[in-house]
């Protein structure tokens, strides 16, 4: 699977949009960017996915390039709640192993 | 998307003991995985287990030190043998399910939390 590389820590405002980017120049065709989050030591959730179109769900919207060599996650309205390491991990749609780096660690501020 | 339960949630064990840890999960899949996250550290897949097949371990995981029971499609077990304050870690089931959008996703549990003193 592909690597990704993310910023190691971010902040956000509250109430503001918090906007994650993440490079995977390597990525291969049938490759998914997944995204998930992790509040302190509970486990991932996931929260969206996508191959080539934009994606958006109840929780965020992912913009991927057209040439695929990157992303980013949006959270359009930051909470507290949203204070979270938050992972970017690409894969094929099945049957592969999540490979997770360090990921961002993202700090909402009211 | 899959709803999964981890027993226990937390433990605290003495070294040289094992632990056997349950993931329950409320639908039928086939791939299960389970983690292991080291204290400040990232996830690591251990292995791969897939109901009526012997589970894949990855690079560094041996069977005789997490061995791994599938007797079904929604349940697993993964034991801790003979442990050591290495093994404190938070360990995670996670599942594959078809989820929202293209393909399949997966979804993880709660975590044990396990101390090893």
């Amino acid at each position: 699977d592909a690597k990704t590389t993310q910023p190691t820590s971010m902040d956000c405002a509250e109430g503001r949009a918090a906007n994650l980017p993440c490079n995977h120049s390597t990525i291969s065709g049938n490759e998914y960017v997944y995204w998930y989050r992790q509040i302190h030591s509970q486990g991932p959730q996931y929260i969206i996915h996508g191959l080539k179109n934009n994606e958006t769900n109840e929780m965020a919207s992912l913009i991927i390039t057209e040439d695929r060599k990157s992303s980013t996650l949006i959270l359009p309205h930051a909470t507290l709640r949203d204070t979270a390491v938050y992972y970017c991990i690409v894969r094929v749609a099945r049957g592969n192993k999540l490979v997770f780096g360090a990921g961002t660690i993202l700090r909402v501020k009211s | 998307s899959a709803v999964i339960s981890q027993k226990p949630s937390r433990d605290i064990c003495q070294r040289g003991t094992s632990l056997t840890i349950q993931c329950q999960v409320d639908s039928q899949v086939t791939m299960m995985f389970w983690y292991r996250q080291q204290p400040g550290q990232s996830l690591t897949l251990i292995a791969t287990a897939n109901q009526g097949s012997e589970a894949t371990y990855e690079s560094g995981f041996v069977i005789d030190k997490f061995p791994i029971s599938r007797p079904n499609l929604t349940f697993s077990t993964l034991t801790v043998s003979n442990m050591s304050p290495e093994d404190s870690s938070i360990y995670l089931c996670s599942v594959e399910d078809r989820g929202p959008g293209p393909g399949e996703t997966q979804y993880f549990g709660p975590g044990t939390r396990l101390l090893v003193l």
